[in-house]
């Protein structure tokens, strides 16, 4: 499979804890992006990467929230301390510098529900 | 600041019907417009992506516009089939930034 991968694709957690969710981005992709989404809602953005530097983040993003690219491929979202307006869904989608016009391809996402 | 609209908000059609889905956003200076499909529970497919120089894109019986100028883009579906139902996503990327804005989406839904 040549797609965005994502991992896990449920995560089911108590108030407190801490989550970490995992993307694989399209190969050759050098951008990365994360979203989150709620119910009814649209995508929000969260953060995002070129290769492995974090070039724009979203102020949702708050002090609980750090992503990660270490090699400018795969891509860490971890939450800390997690609370139950964190409950979303969590989508990650990677695209190409110069090819398509920045087209996005999104994974299958991550849902997360705070207990 | 960018913002997106999506009209309407939830539409049911019977299966064959031609439709329109609209999609008006604040922001002129955008450098593409993506329009998704969702089914319930799942991430997002890509259907049709406009560059801003571009004033429509074709695909099967999906077709898409873009008018700059007035802040709109429809995507076209003909001859709707029950397969079509899902939730349809119009986001806007705007120069400046890379992140997308997205509108809240239209839930449609194909009777047979």
């Amino acid at each position: 499979d040549t797609g965005v991968s994502q991992d896990p694709r449920h995560k089911i957690t108590k108030r407190g804890q801490n989550v970490t969710f995992r993307c694989d981005p399209i190969s050759e992709h050098n951008r990365l992006y994360w979203y989150r989404q709620t119910l009814g809602q649209g995508p929000e953005f969260l953060t995002y990467f070129q290769n492995e530097a974090q070039l724009e983040k979203s102020r949702l993003l708050s002090d609980r929230f750090s992503a990660e690219r270490p090699k400018g491929s795969f891509s860490t979202l971890e939450i800390q301390r997690t609370e139950q307006g964190d409950s979303a869904m969590y989508l990650c989608a990677s695209s190409l510098r110069g090819g398509g016009a920045d087209e996005q391809f999104f994974g299958p996402g991550t849902r997360l529900t705070v207990l | 600041k960018q913002e997106v609209t999506q009209i309407p908000a939830a539409l049911s059609v019977p299966e064959g019907e031609n439709l329109v889905l609209n999609c008006s956003f604040t922001d002129s200076a955008i450098y593409n417009l993506q329009w998704f499909r969702q089914d319930p529970g799942k991430g997002l497919t890509s259907l049709l992506l406009i560059q801003s120089s571009q004033r429509e894109q074709t695909s099967g019986r999906l077709n898409a516009s873009l008018d700059k100028s007035s802040g709109r883009s429809t995507l076209y579906i003909a001859a709707s089939q029950p397969g079509d139902s899902a939730t349809y996503l119009c986001a806007a990327g705007t120069s400046g930034t890379y992140k997308y804005i997205f509108g809240t989406g239209t839930r449609l839904k194909v009777l047979a």
